[in-house]
């Protein structure tokens, strides 16, 4: 299996803010790798696909770029909206593994 | 707009089946363009993928999970489902279903809000 190692694990910060969310992989996942939103209560939500792709109505103050194994997820300028958990995926190959997540929280 | 409601019992006694079922509206299970998939997030833990399902039948388990796993398709009801046979309190978690597009590269584009299963006696 692919491990997948995120980090943070958590962050505070405030709304303006601009934070940055990495992902990385042990072998090679060329840009086989996207990105989601979880607020609880809700489902979660796609970002940003093959790495740095924008899913279609996602903000463009998210923003997504690496490939092989080392990634970032970039929220420009944060708002009161974006306070969630952002997690990570690779489809790279079967079985599916995602990061441990990153819970973004008000300063 | 497509959703997916997972359904099912929130509890289970340990050695029984978890059955789950996922009804999608907005859009037709029946697509030639979609996986229909399962994840699931213990408490606590990281998200862990269970396996997808074509419209076909054809099927894709985590090999961690394959041995207790089947998912199965009605396409006559738009739905599809997951049974996970000889549960333990390790199985407790919250189950999604999700859509996976493969276009460029395989996504999971719409997800369920998911439904916690617990397993205790």
């Amino acid at each position: 299996d692919i491990q997948m190692t995120q980090s943070p694990s958590s962050l505070s910060a405030s709304v303006g803010d601009r934070v940055t969310i990495t992902c990385r992989t042990r072998q090679s996942i060329s840009s086989y790798l996207n990105w989601y939103q979880h607020t609880p209560g809700k489902a979660p939500k796609l970002l940003i696909y093959a790495a740095s792709s924008l899913q279609s109505g996602v903000p463009s103050r998210f923003s997504g770029s690496g490939s092989g194994t080392d990634f970032t997820l970039t929220i420009s300028s944060l708002q009161p909206e974006d306070f969630a958990t952002y997690f990570c995926q690779q489809s790279y190959n079967t079985p599916y593994t995602f990061g441990q997540g990153t819970k973004l929280e008000i300063k | 707009q497509l959703q997916l409601q997972e359904s099912g019992p929130g509890l289970v006694k340990p050695s029984e089946t978890l059955s789950l079922t996922c009804t999608v509206s907005g859009d037709s299970i029946s697509s030639s363009l979609y996986y229909w998939g399962w994840i699931r997030q213990p408490p606590g833990k990281g998200l862990e993928w269970i396996g997808n399902i074509y419209n076909s039948g054809s099927t894709y388990y985590n090999p961690s999970l394959k041995s207790r796993v089947t998912m199965s398709v009605d396409t006559s009801k738009n739905q599809f489902s997951l049974s996970l046979s000889s549960v333990t309190a390790a199985d407790t978690a919250v189950y999604y279903c999700a859509r996976q597009e493969d276009i460029v590269l395989p996504k999971f584009d719409c997800w369920g809000q998911g439904s916690l299963v617990t397993v205790s006696s």
